[in-house]
Formats: C-alpha cells, structure tokens, sequence
C-alpha cells in the first residue's frame, strides 16, 4: 500500500512569490491535515480537509489555503510569501476524520530567499 | 490550554539502556494520544498510541504508560539500540477537534 505522498519534495521561492504543494493521501483515506514544521517550533497545525470540505484550520493568516480534489488529493497555496515562511510542510492522512491514527507524507522542504 | 508539553529536549542513553521521554497536557478534551518518531528527512512515522481508558500500552519495545488524573503520558524504549536514534514527538487530539497538537519534540541518541 502507497504511502502519503507529496510533490515537490523541494520548492525555492523569492519573497512575494506564490507556492503550491501537493498532497495524494493514502488510498481510502478522505481526511487530509497540513502541519507546518518550522526549524525549532515543531509542528503546527494548518488546515484539514475532509469530503472536500475545509473542517478546520491552524492560527495562520488568510495566505495559507488549500483544497481538497474529488478523489481526495490536496494541495497547499501559500501567497504572498515571507522568510518565515520557510519551513517542512507535511501532509497527513486518516481513514476518516474521527478514526485515528494519521500517516504523514515525508514533506516538501520550502525555502524562501 | 492546547499545549502539550514534551522532555527532555535531548536524551543520550546507552545501547541496552531504557530510554524515557514525558509530556503533559491540560486539555481534558484530549482523548488521543500518539507518539511519532522521525528521522532526518523523513515525515513523522507513527509508533505506537494509547486512549485514555488504559493505562499503560506495549508494542515490542515501545510502551506507554498514561496518568489520567496526572494528565500526564510517556514512551518507554526498552532495550535501546542505536536505530532508535531519531527525534519523537508526543501528540494529542480530542474527538471533534481531530487536529494533532505536538509536543516539542526529544532528540535521542543511543551511543554504543
């Protein structure tokens, strides 16, 4: 069984620019989660997607969005980027939203110059 | 109130040794609690995880032992070998809110 998978595994952005990272869950799983890992503040919670639908989403500004597709895939859009932005982005899946555990993608390294 | 605090921040323990890494939360919401463990350049991997109606989990060598009225859970590495050397991180997460909330993280290191 595939893992979760994300696309690119790099990005590099200049200030100002957009970015958008992808995310295909496992298959079956409908509920998607998109945490930020910054260098020394661990994981933070951004979005989660389910059914298509935003459920939730972390104490991030409004350039932070995403989407979920009909089969279940995901991507991130983040504006208007600034240094800080620099971070691991990680996508996690669940078989369903109240049905623990989630399975994490191996990220995708964005680096802003 | 959605903290969930994790230490030590770095732990060297020997190869055979028990490793022990703590967190405590506040939210008495919480009714999931995983532990995922990372390697470098690797997303978190799931280990092992407990609900609170036990007390205490195994799985091979990894163990979690929950204090519900403590409002405190830890991992146990029994038998510690140097592939263990990773950085965990403690989770937890209340039904309705299914978001993960970490801990900061352990660095450990099994020396030889």
């Amino acid at each position: 069984e595939a893992g979760v998978t994300q696309s690119p595994t790099h990005l590099i952005k200049t200030r100002g620019q957009q970015a958008t990272l992808r995310c295909s869950p496992i298959s079956g799983h409908t509920s998607v989660y998109w945490y930020q890992q910054a260098l020394g503040l661990g994981l933070q919670f951004l979005l989660w997607y389910d059914e298509g639908e935003e459920r939730n989403r972390g104490n991030f500004p409004p350039r932070f969005s995403g989407r979920q597709f009909p089969n279940y895939s995901s991507e991130l859009n983040v504006n208007a980027l600034e240094l800080e932005d620099s971070a691991l982005y990680l996508c996690a899946s669940s078989l369903e939203p109240t049905n623990q555990p989630q399975h994490f993608g191996d990220g995708t390294r964005l680096s802003i110059l | 109130q959605q903290q969930v605090k994790q230490s030590p921040q770095s732990l060297i323990v020997q190869k055979g040794g028990i490793s022990i890494i703590n967190c405590a939360y506040e939210n008495t919401a919480f009714d999931y609690f995983p532990w995922y463990q990372q390697f470098p350049g690797k997303g978190p991997a799931l280990l092992i995880a407990i609900r609170p109606d036990v007390s205490e989990k195994k799985e091979g060598r990894f163990t979690i032992s929950f204090n519900k009225s403590a409002k405190q859970f830890s991992l146990h590495i029994m038998d510690s070998q140097p592939g263990d050397s990773a950085t965990y991180f403690c989770a937890a997460s209340g039904f309705g809110n299914e978001k993960l909330t970490f801990g900061t993280g352990t660095r450990l290191t099994i020396i030889p």
